[in-house]
């Protein structure tokens, strides 16, 4: 079974641009949750999609959004970007509680 | 809100065991996982335990869980130098998917 992915794995962006970052899931899994990995703050819960709604937000300001697809795919968007939103993105599937599968993370970088 | 303590390196000979502890604030956490992070990587799941069991073995991985002290452990086996990573614990809480992480411990095995 194919792992969770991500793309793309690496971005380069400007102060003040956008961004969309995209996530896979496993196949089957309807529960996907985002991160944000820092070296200061090490990981922090963005939001978390089920079937398609917002089930559980984390505390970021709104230039920080989501969604999530029918076919559980997911996206997070970052608006006006800032240098302090360099850094790992990491997507994590999941079927039950008793685990989430993390992707390798897209690798942002603000300039 | 949660707060998750950890250690931030443990350094020990090749083939002897390591213990890497974790302590956490929610009494109601409910899965406790611990990751492993790579250079580069994104976090793979080793191992959890539900908060209703106190120890659980997965060949050479055990943890430990003492709920009254809020402490929460992992145990190596044999340590290899493959064992070398960050070592993350993560806890949800009741009826949500958000981990909420440690800082990490960066186990260094030394040949």
């Amino acid at each position: 079974k194919a792992g969770v992915t991500q793309t793309p794995r690496y971005l380069i962006k400007t102060r003040g641009q956008q961004v969309t970052l995209s996530c896979s899931p496993i196949s089957g899994h309807r529960s996907v949750s985002w991160y944000q990995q820092t070296p200061g703050q090490g990981l922090q819960f963005l939001f978390e999609y089920f079937s398609e709604t917002q089930r559980n937000k984390g505390n970021f300001p709104g230039r920080f959004s989501g969604r999530q697809f029918s076919n559980s795919r997911s996206e997070m968007n970052v608006s006006t970007l800032e240098l302090g939103d360099s850094a790992l993105y990491l997507c994590a599937s999941s079927l039950t509680r008793d685990g989430q599968f993390f992707g390798p993370g897209t690798r942002l970088t603000v300039l | 809100g949660e707060d998750v303590e950890q250690s931030l390196f443990l350094s020990v000979r090749e083939g002897d065991s390591s213990v890497i502890n974790c302590t956490y604030t929610d009494s109601s956490s409910t899965y406790l996982y611990w990751y492993k992070q790579e250079p580069g990587a994104g976090l793979q799941l080793l191992t959890y335990i539900f908060s209703n069991m106190d120890m659980k073995q997965d060949q050479r991985l055990t943890v430990l869980l003492n709920k009254k002290d809020k402490h929460l452990s992992l145990r190596i086996a044999d340590t290899q130098t493959g064992d070398s990573a960050i070592y993350f614990c993560a806890v949800s809480g009741a009826g949500s998917y958000q981990l909420t992480f440690g800082k990490g411990t960066k186990l260094s095995v030394i040949p």
